[in-house]
């Protein structure tokens, strides 16, 4: 199983500022099966980005991901008061299925 | 408007079993894989199981294999959990989630609100 670390763990930044969030794999992730995901607190989570950097519908783009191979990272421009939530990302590997989530960033108000 | 809405979570003693539904609507079910995923209460996010297009095709995670399984219905567009011999690490909420068309299915582009599962004697 692959196994996901992201890093860090809790980020306090401000409102305007440059978000930098990473994602390592334990092995290889095939063909940039790399998605990541916003929570809010009480809320379902929201897909922002799959197949490691190409944002899903709605999505601003200040959101943007990159990465390859075991290395992996959501960037967002300019923070945005809405965007303070807890940040997922997952692989989904293709054959046999293997889905699994990294422990989440929280990403707080500095 | 894509809606999921989960049913079945109540308070369950553990080896007790539970079904979990979902009732979906806003768009072509039969079209897509469908997932459930996983909260334990303030903690990460778990992948369980999927079920394909047709239902001829079932994963689970190693933590709900041969205890959990995943079936739907599409005559009534509608997503099931049977969950059998229920532990007290079970207890979470429970998403259903719509797989996108990208991905194989596997990158999950809606989700229900939850319905929480509560494992305790």
């Amino acid at each position: 199983e692959i196994v996901l670390t992201q890093s860090p763990g809790t980020l306090s930044l401000s409102p305007g500022e440059r978000a930098t969030l990473s994602c390592r794999a334990s092995q290889s992730v095939s063909s940039s099966y790399l998605a990541w995901y916003q929570q809010k607190p009480g809320q379902a989570p929201r897909l922002l980005i799959y197949g490691a950097s190409s944002r899903a519908t709605g999505i601003p783009d200040r959101f943007s991901g990159s990465g390859s191979g075991t290395d992996f990272t959501l960037t967002i421009s300019r923070l945005e008061p809405e965007d303070f939530a807890v940040y997922y990302c997952q692989q989904y590997g293709s054959s046999p299925p293997s889905i699994t989530f990294g422990q989440g960033t929280r990403l707080e108000i500095k | 408007e894509v809606q999921l809405v989960e049913s079945g979570g109540v308070v369950v003693q553990p080896g007790g079993s539970l079904r979990l539904s979902c009732a979906a609507s806003g768009f072509t079910f039969d079209d897509y894989t469908m997932h459930w995923v996983r909260q334990a209460p303030g903690k990460g996010l778990e992948w369980v199981s999927l079920i394909s297009w047709d239902g001829g095709s079932t994963y689970y995670a190693d933590s709900v294999k041969g205890r959990f399984t995943i079936s739907r219905d599409n005559s009534k567009n509608s997503l099931y959990l049977q969950m059998n011999s229920l532990r007290t690490e079970d207890t979470a909420l429970y998403y259903c989630a719509k797989g996108a068309r990208y991905s194989y299915g596997r990158v999950f582009d809606y989700w229900g609100q939850g319905t929480l599962v509560t494992v305790s004697s």
